[in-house]
């Protein structure tokens, strides 16, 4: 099987702009997750998805936003970005049930 | 806020050693646990998966794990220079009907000297 795929690998933006992120998950898997790797606050939660509909969000800003399709590909989207964006943003899937989560490669987001 | 903590590294082991990564976390009610590894520009790898008490063996690796006390720890044998990463502990927290989350710790830098 494919892994998660996860585009662009690399990003940079302007302050105020807004980005889209895209993530596609292992065939079958229906759980797509979001994370924020930043050295200084580590791997945090942004938000899950199953089956198109968001089940858990992470205590980050409204400016983070995402959703899920029907093929279970998953978007991210975070508006009037600011510095403290840059981070590696992660999307892993699962199976469901015990199965662990499946990181992609990540987004490398640089806020100038 | 459920906390995930781990010992402080970084940690140096001889090659050959047994490295030792040890875990502990606040919410009891959590049932999955996972230890990955991360190379330096990486993303996260899945390498252990525990759920019940006692010990997990894979290979090298194993993952012990302790409900009553609240921690999990994750042994590697016969380390090699490869093993040079950094260990992040993850706990799910949630289930299948209202959603999960993964709370990772700091992670554990771990070298293995030739």
């Amino acid at each position: 099987k494919a892994g998660v795929t996860q585009t662009p690998r690399y990003l940079i933006k302007t302050r105020g702009q807004q980005v889209t992120l895209s993530c596609s998950p292992i065939s079958g898997h229906r759980s797509v997750s979001w994370y924020q790797q930043t050295p200084g606050q580590g791997l945090q939660f942004l938000f899950e998805y199953f089956s198109e509909t968001q089940r858990n969000k992470g205590n980050f800003p409204g400016r983070f936003s995402g959703r899920q399709f029907s093929n279970s590909r998953s978007e991210m989207n975070v508006s009037t970005l600011e510095l403290g964006d840059s981070a590696l943003y992660l999307c892993a899937s699962r199976e469901g049930g015990y199965y662990g989560y499946t990181f992609g490669s990540g987004t490398r987001l640089t806020v100038v | 806020q459920k906390e995930v903590e781990q010992n402080s590294g970084p940690l140096s082991v001889p090659e050959g050693a047994i490295a030792s990564l040890n875990c502990t976390y606040s919410d009891r009610v959590s049932q999955s646990f996972f230890w990955y590894r991360q190379y330096s520009g990486k993303s996260p790898e899945l390498i252990m998966s525990i759920y019940s008490n006692g010990d997990k063996e894979d290979g090298r690796f194993t993952a012990q794990l302790n409900k009553a006390s609240q921690y999990v720890s994750l042994l590697i044998r016969d380390s090699q220079p490869s093993d040079s990463a950094t260990y992040l502990c993850a706990v799910k927290e949630g289930g299948e009907e209202r959603g999960s989350r993964l709370t990772f710790g700091e992670g554990t830098q771990l070298t293995v000297n030739p």
